[in-house]
């Protein structure tokens, strides 16, 4: 089983519905969960960061971490074309020993929306 | 725009050649990797300085060799690369306080084909 699972999609939607996307992972110690926002052949851009469970919302976006199921997913609302990129999310554990604040990357849902 | 600038943003070299690949970023971050993707997978940890120091050595190869002159600036060096090694090398930053929370600034990234 791999740490973090992510469904690579695509996840193909309309313009203005609300996405969601998942990733589940296994290791309780991760703290800090992260989605990145990466358009084709550009470098990841960190979207929203999450300390422990609970929501943020940013704009149309709302972040959501549950620790007891380690499951977290984003939601964008209102989603627009210029959303369509792959979203990947990304965990790590607190600490500064042995790389454990690296974070460990799902492999990425590709979204697309379209008009 | 990003914070982490990364040259040249295109590269073709032949498998004899020597080639660097360079990464600046002016935030203030004292850890920086490099990253390597492939079309469609997540990124994959190749280095980590901390502190100007080499903290983590993915087992890559030798012909990859990085270089961290000072805390804004990170290099690798390439030679003798196999076409398999063509790919998107990615930089990224991260603050490296006793409280790391994994939070990775990356750059837009270096396409590399090797012929």
């Amino acid at each position: 089983q791999k740490e973090v699972e992510q469904d690579p999609g695509p996840l193909s939607v309309p313009e203005g519905a609300i996405v969601s996307l998942n990733c589940t992972y296994s290791n309780s110690a991760f703290q800090y969960f992260m989605w990145y926002r990466q358009y084709s052949r550009k470098g990841p851009e960190l979207l929203m960061y999450t300390y422990s469970s609970g929501n943020k919302e940013d704009g149309r976006f709302t972040a959501q971490v549950d620790k007891s199921s380690k499951y977290i997913s984003l939601f964008i609302r209102d989603s627009q074309p210029s959303d369509s990129a792959t979203y990947l999310c990304a965990m790590s554990a607190r600490g500064t020993s042995g790389g454990s604040y690296i974070p460990t990357f799902g492999r990425g849902t590709s979204l697309i929306v379209h008009p | 725009d990003t914070e982490v600038t990364q040259t040249p943003k295109h590269l073709v070299m032949g498998m004899t050649n020597k080639k660097s690949l360079k990464c600046e970023q002016h935030m203030g971050h004292r850890a920086m990797y490099w990253y390597k993707q492939k079309a469609k997978k997540p990124p994959e940890l190749m280095f980590v300085y901390s502190y100007e120091k080499l903290s983590i050595n993915e087992s890559v190869p030798s012909r990859f060799s990085p270089e961290c002159p000072n805390s804004s600036l990170l290099n690798l060096h390439l030679h003798a690369l196999q076409p398999e090694d063509s790919a998107l090398y990615l930089c990224a930053s991260s603050l490296r306080t006793g409280l790391d929370t994994g939070e990775l600034f990356f750059g837009e990234g270096s396409r590399l084909t090797v012929l």
